[in-house]
């Protein structure tokens, strides 16, 4: 299995409203990151997990919330969203340290109302 | 931390020409040099990636360049087609012993070929 797996790949949300964004891989990586990609822009990294445990908080606000269950799983938790917060949210995994077969799941195109 | 830089941002061809998109980066340490091809609407995908134990590296029409003494490396896509058309990045990694691993993404360059 040489996939990363996003759920769900659409969803619109209200200001107030939670919900969470999850990304799977069974690719043996130790690195799992979550990036907020703006059309025409590059992705924008948010948050890298290594070994299960958060390594770089990129001065993400609060209300991004990640969450790494195992060694396969990673969460992105969001609450109290507002409009600019519209993204594509791409989640990733790799080969620790040197970044080997860095790849890329199929993202959720988040839209916040 | 590493910086990336990616030339052009846009270029147009005429299909059957060739292609060229450049970086450098600034942390001689980096080992690692993928290309990504995002089309509009779709993830980021993984095209062709050189270590920097090789100079050259070649699959089909793709093939990337890397000059370490240089610090840059380079996408060269042959007879392109249409369905080249797409976003193209390139990225470079760094390593930090208190923060680990991270990649760092060009600006992007708009590939365009015109049929």
């Amino acid at each position: 299995d040489t996939e990363v797996t996003q759920t769900p790949k659409h969803l619109v949300m209200g200001m107030t409203n939670k919900k969470s964004l999850k990304c799977e891989q069974h690719m043996g990586h130790r690195a799992m990151y979550w990036y907020k990609q703006k059309a025409k822009k590059p992705p924008e990294l948010m948050f890298v997990y290594s070994y299960e445990k958060l390594s770089i908080n990129e001065s993400v606000p609060s209300r991004f919330s990640p969450e790494c269950p195992n060694s396969s799983l990673l969460n992105l938790h969001l609450h109290a969203l507002q409009p600019e917060d519209s993204a594509l949210y791409l989640c990733a995994s790799s080969q620790l340290d040197n970044n080997y077969g860095y790849t890329f799941g199929s993202g959720t195109r988040l839209t916040v109302v | 931390g590493e910086n990336v830089e990616q030339h052009p941002s846009t270029l147009s061809v005429q299909e059957g020409d060739s292609a060229v998109i450049k970086c450098t980066y600034s942390d001689s340490a980096s080992n690692y040099f993928p290309w990504y091809k995002q089309e509009l609407g779709k993830r980021p995908q993984l095209i062709i990636d050189i270590r920097s134990n090789v100079g050259e590296k070649k699959d089909q029409r793709i093939a990337v360049t890397l000059n370490k003494t240089a610090k840059h490396f380079s996408l060269h896509i042959t007879e392109t087609q249409p369905e080249d058309s797409a976003v193209y990045f390139c990225a470079a990694p760094s390593w930090r012993e208190t923060s680990g691993s991270r990649l760092t993404f060009g600006e992007g360059t708009q590939l365009t070929v015109n049929p």
